[in-house]
């Protein structure tokens, strides 16, 4: 049973361009989370997906960022225009069906730096 | 506004000893607590967890205590060993809102041999 997988595990940038992140969770977990973590925080949440739908955002996602998980299979978070305080760890979790409550299970991670 | 509190950003604690960890949460609509231990350039990794509906629970040398009036659970690690070192991390969870992880914002543990 493999763990969720995310790539590219670090990602250097220029401001203004965009990144395009890849989340690989857990097979048959039908939920899948986004996180951001800065230095010193805690993980906060950004978005998530049951199956292909995605039920909530929050106000941290500003029209910049743009989520997708076609076929409620893998996801990808991109983020246009990027600025340096998009700076931060992005932090992909799964959680399987069932009752509640489900445990999240996170990937390593991907580090990004907007120069 | 922090729903979740870990006042304590540093431990230290010698190996073989108890490790207490505390965190406060001000929601009372939450209903599910977890404990995430992370390593540095890794992601969270899930420790114990306790629904609101129980004061205790217990895994190997974690335990996990959970006092709803006033709002604040803790963890316990007996005994404590230098692969304990990492940061901790408390979250708590509605699921009439997802489940989606509302964090604190950690306790550095570090476990001297």
């Amino acid at each position: 049973d493999t763990g969720v997988s995310q790539n590219p595990r670090h990602k250097i940038t220029k401001r203004g361009q965009n990144v395009t992140f890849r989340c690989d969770p857990i097979s048959e977990h039908n939920r899948l989370y986004w996180y951001r973590q800065t230095l010193g925080q805690g993980p906060e949440f950004l978005t998530y997906f049951q199956n292909e739908a995605q039920l909530e955002k929050s106000r941290l996602l500003s029209d910049r960022f743009s989520a997708e998980r076609p076929k409620g299979s893998f996801s990808t978070l991109e983020i246009q225009r990027t600025e340096q305080g998009d700076s931060a760890m992005y932090l992909c979790a799964s959680s399987p069906p069932g009752g509640v409550p489900w445990t999240q299970y996170f990937g390593p991670g991907t580090r990004l730096l907007v120069l | 506004d922090q729903q979740v509190k870990q006042n304590s950003p540093s431990l230290s604690v010698q190996e073989g000893r108890i490790s207490i960890l505390n965190c406060d949460y001000t929601n009372s609509m939450f209903d599910y607590f977890l404990w995430y231990k992370k390593y540095p350039a890794e992601g969270p990794t899930f420790l114990i967890s306790i629904s609101s509906i129980k004061d205790k629970n217990e895994d190997g040398r974690f335990t996990v205590f959970l006092n709803k009036s006033a709002k604040h659970l803790s963890l316990h690690i007996v005994p404590s060993q230098p692969g304990d070192s990492a940061v901790y991390f408390c979250a708590a969870s509605r699921a009439a809102a997802g489940n989606k992880l509302t964090f604190g914002g950690g306790t550095r543990v570090l476990v001297k041999p």
